[in-house]
């Protein structure tokens, strides 16, 4: 079975750009979770989908966003990006209805310059 | 919210010796406590994971001991290798706060050939 599939890898962006980063999930896991991981600030919990609807919450600001497809993909966005925001971004799926283990992909290296 | 602490922030040990690593969380309500481990420029791979019904867990060269009364949980690495090498992160969540898993800081374990 393949695992969490996220894209791009690395990306390189100007302040005040816009990013969206894609997450495809474990098949059969219909709950997309995000985080960010940046040294200073260690993993942060950003948003989980489930059946399209965002079902929690983390204390971001709301340049970030994000949504899920009927299909479970999700995407998340960053508008208006910062030099704060340069971090490795990570999707992460779960089996809602069978427990809470949550698996991660490689993640997203996002770099605001 | 969950607060999750985790020590210590850094660890070095001789080939075959063992590594301990310990957590404590805040919320009583937590019931599951998983460990990831996350290898340079990858995303973190659970390794183990215990619930609140039971008080310890091995896998092979892994342990995890969990203590709800003093609301502290540890992993154990056995006979440590060079691959043990990498950044082990701590976490829980509960029921109560929908499965969003909060994260200890991180130890960055060396393994000494």
């Amino acid at each position: 079975k393949a695992g969490v599939t996220q894209t791009p890898r690395y990306l390189i962006k100007t302040r005040g750009q816009q990013v969206t980063l894609s997450c495809s999930p474990i098949s059969g896991h219909r709950s997309v979770s995000w985080y960010q991981q940046t040294p200073g600030q260690g993993l942060q919990f950003l948003f989980e989908y489930f059946s399209e609807t965002q079902r929690n919450k983390g204390n971001f600001p709301g340049r970030f966003s994000g949504r899920q497809f009927s299909n479970s993909r999700s995407e998340m966005n960053v508008s208006t990006l910062e030099l704060g925001d340069s971090a490795l971004y990570l999707c992460a799926s779960r089996d809602r209805f069978s427990g809470n283990t949550i698996y991660f992909g490689e993640g997203s290296w996002l770099t605001v310059v | 919210g969950e607060n999750v602490e985790q020590h210590p922030s850094t660890l070095s040990v001789q080939e075959g010796d063992s590594a301990v690593i310990k957590c404590t969380y805040s919320d009583s309500a937590s019931n599951y406590f998983p460990w990831y481990k996350q290898e340079l420029g990858k995303g973190p791979q659970l390794i183990i994971d215990i619930r609140s019904n039971v008080g310890e867990k091995k896998d092979q060269r892994i342990a995890v001991t969990l203590n709800k009364t003093a609301k502290h949980f540890s992993l154990h690495i056995t006979e440590t290798q060079p691959e043990d090498s990498a950044v082990y992160f701590c976490a829980a969540n509960s029921l109560l706060n929908d499965y969003k898993l909060s994260f200890g800081a991180g130890t960055t374990v060396t393994v000494r050939a």
